[in-house]
């Protein structure tokens, strides 16, 4: 498997554009979780999903931020309209909590965010 | 709400000793896991151990080994005979796995704890 993937892996906008980041779960993982990593408040939960169902987004830090799942091998992060707050590193990971699995979160390599 | 706190934002070790990373939780749940993630300058996360709540015994993985104190609400990573390779960022978290609860799978990180290895 080749883990999950994110798309793109740098992306820089400028003010107001819609930003849209990509993720590719592993095959089977039933949870899929999207993080947001900054210097200043570490990495947040923004939402996670199960079996393609969004179970909490609370930490979604408002309505310019959408997340959608719909199928179980793909999901999107979208910005609308961006502001450079919004610059930071954001992570997609998937599991399952299958326990030969050993409860491991599997990260993708992250899409880093320049917001201009 | 489950949250996650690590006092220690940087810590910092001298090749060959042992170091040890805080982190404390709260939660009302008594089925859970924990984790300590390692995160080097590349940013991919990498797991180093992980403890299942409902065992005593304290988790190990060869130079890496938690203190798992359940009433305490305390996990703590001790890392031995440092190597400048372990120099990175540690993350602690948390995972629920009570059945039938709203937070059931969530996982929830400390705000990280950059470790440095001093040759």
């Amino acid at each position: 498997d080749a883990g999950v993937i994110q798309s793109p892996r740098h992306e820089v906008t400028e003010m107001g554009q819609e930003v849209t980041l990509r993720c590719k779960p592993i095959s089977g993982h039933d949870y899929l979780f999207w993080y947001r990593q900054t210097m200043m408040r570490g990495l947040e939960l923004l939402i996670y999903f199960n079996n393609n169902v969004p179970i909490d987004d609370s930490g979604m830090p408002e309505d310019r931020f959408s997340a959608k799942m719909p199928n179980a091998s793909f999901s999107t992060l979208k910005i609308q309209p961006s502001e450079p707050r919004d610059s930071a590193v954001y992570f997609c990971a998937s599991s399952s909590l299958d326990t030969s699995t050993n409860e491991k979160l599997f990260f993708g390599s992250g899409t880093q965010l320049s917001v201009l | 709400a489950q949250t996650v706190t690590q006092s220690q934002p940087e810590m910092s070790v001298q090749e060959a000793e042992t170091v040890t990373l805080s982190c404390t939780y709260d939660t009302s749940e008594s089925d859970y896991y924990l984790f300590w993630y390692k995160q080097p300058p590349s940013r991919q996360m990498i797991l180093v151990i992980r403890q299942e709540a409902y065992k005593q015994q304290n988790a190990t993985e060869n130079r890496f080994s938690v203190n798992f104190q359940k009433a305490a609400k305390s996990f703590s990573l001790k890392i031995s005979d440092s190597q400048l390779g372990d120099a990175a960022m540690y993350f602690c978290a948390y995972r629920s796995r009570e059945a039938g609860g709203t937070s059931y799978g969530k996982l929830t990180f400390g705000q990280g704890t950059i470790l440095t290895v001093h040759p």
